[in-house]
């Protein structure tokens, strides 16, 4: 079974200041893995995904996420956090053994941005 | 090119009570879903669809029922509605199955129920 864990659920930075958002996945096998962003009352988009090509994701707006096997980690940064960052980020993961070829989500971290 | 939208945006229900979501999507995607998002739960998979005329069970199915008897459109139906079903519903579709397909979100439906 797959699942999912973002670390941390609240998330405060400094307009500037560099932007980690963590997650932890699990997999029976090579899943993929994606990092989605809903700001309020907004659907979600789409910001990066890994396939099993590069483990250095490079997303919109100046996001990345680093895939690690070894660390069961796919985190998610960006050098400068901007006021339009601030929403909420889900870690999302998909493998082959899901029956149903659906998504599993994790409990998503809102990120909030200080002037 | 409107991509994935909802109907409505936002209903309020009392118990007992019936209604359709309606999700629309202009892409030809074949697969189609339905989620709803809780606070603290991320999203959680309802019922999903691999085309027109097939519907299948996610990991929430209970107390919902779907259709899919165009391509480009896929109802989700509460017969009976519950407290417990107060939640935001996200549709999405995909164009292909597979684990590294994009899925495309609408903007959601808030539903309360009294």
């Amino acid at each position: 079974a797959q699942s999912v864990t973002q670390l941390d659920s609240h998330v405060s930075v400094s307009e500037g200041t560099p932007v980690l958002l963590r997650c932890n996945y699990s997999s029976s096998y090579s899943p993929s893995l994606f990092w989605y962003v809903q700001h309020p009352n907004k659907g979600l988009q789409l910001l990066l995904k890994y396939t099993s090509a590069a483990t250095l994701v490079k997303g919109i707006n100046g996001f990345e996420a680093e895939f690690k096997k070894s660390e069961t980690s796919f985190h998610l940064t960006k050098p400068s956090a901007h006021m339009s960052d601030a929403a909420e980020y889900f870690c999302v993961v998909s493998d082959s053994t899901a029956g149903r070829r659906a998504l599993t989500f994790g409990s998503g971290t809102r990120l909030q941005v200080q002037p | 090119n409107a991509g994935v939208t909802q109907t409505p945006k936002f209903r309020v229900l009392k118990t007992g009570q019936s209604m359709t979501l309606l999700c629309a999507q202009d892409m030809n995607h074949e697969y189609m879903y339905w989620y709803r998002q809780d606070p603290g739960m991320g999203l959680r998979l309802i019922h999903y669809s691999v085309g027109e005329g097939t519907t299948a069970k996610g990991e929430v199915p209970d107390g919902y029922n779907v259709s899919r008897l165009k391509k480009q459109n896929f109802l989700l139906g509460l017969e009976s509605a519950a407290p417990s079903q107060t939640s935001v519903y996200f549709c999405a579709s995909s164009p292909r199955l597979g684990k590294g397909e994009t899925q495309y979100f609408g903007p959601g439906t808030r539903l309360l129920v009294l």
